[in-house]
């Protein structure tokens, strides 16, 4: 069972490339969301998404773009990049009923650095 | 603004200690607490609390909410040098214009370090 399957593993970008990460799961879940790591920070909450064709901003947005055509892929896009845009982007999916909203299950990262 | 805060931030403990880690929070409509077990890669889920003074376990690990003070504890008993990881807290809530999605607000972490 891959669960979520977040790709690439590393990524080093020139500032102003632009380039997509991309997730996917198979378990199914409406839910799917975009975070960045920082020191310090803690995981912010970029996008999300409760199902096909609906997405909405979270805490931390600007400079990226997402977009759910399936319930499986939910990727994220850089369209300019820029040295603060450098992290840790985990992807994460979770049921969209009861409680079980809450928890959710992480890709393994993204680690992206910005120079 | 919704707040988690943990302490410490950092644990260094030997081998068959005892560990309790603190997660304390502020937020609006608040849901659930989660604990997440973080070594090098993806968090990973361990307990979900959603009432008070109901105490979860799994193994050696513990939680408890207190939802009238506003935190949980996690305990680790007869800790481990596979229990070396970073511990995060984090706290469900819901917002009635987000299409059913419920936010989830993370701590930083503790960063426990077991030691032979």
């Amino acid at each position: 069972n891959a669960g979520v399957t977040q790709t690439p593993k590393f990524q080093v970008l020139k500032t102003g490339q632009s380039m997509t990460l991309q997730c996917a799961q198979d378990m199914n879940h409406e839910y799917m969301s975009w975070y960045r790591q920082d020191p310090g920070m803690g995981l912010r909450l970029i996008h999300y998404s409760v199902g096909a064709g609906i997405t909405d901003q979270g805490e931390v947005p600007n400079g990226y773009n997402v977009s759910r055509s399936t319930t499986e892929d939910f990727p994220l896009r850089l369209l300019s990049a820029a040295p603060s845009q450098t992290s840790v982007y985990f992807c994460a999916s979770s049921y969209s009923t009861g409680f079980s909203k809450n928890i959710q299950y992480f890709g393994a990262g993204t680690r992206l650095s910005v120079l | 603004e919704d707040k988690v805060v943990q302490s410490p931030l950092s644990l260094v403990v030997h081998e068959g200690d005892t560990v309790t880690l603190n997660c304390s929070y502020e937020v609006t409509n608040f849901r659930s607490l989660l604990w997440y077990k973080q070594e090098k890669k993806a968090p990973t889920f361990l307990f979900m609390l959603t009432s008070s003074g109901i105490e979860k376990k799994s193994g050696r690990l513990s939680s408890i909410l207190d939802k009238k003070e506003l935190f949980s504890i996690l305990n680790i008993t007869a800790t481990q040098t596979g229990d070396s990881a970073i511990y995060l807290c984090a706290v469900g809530s819901y917002r009635l214009d987000s299409g059913g999605y419920q936010k989830v607000t993370f701590g930083i972490g503790t960063k426990l370090q077991v030691i032979p």
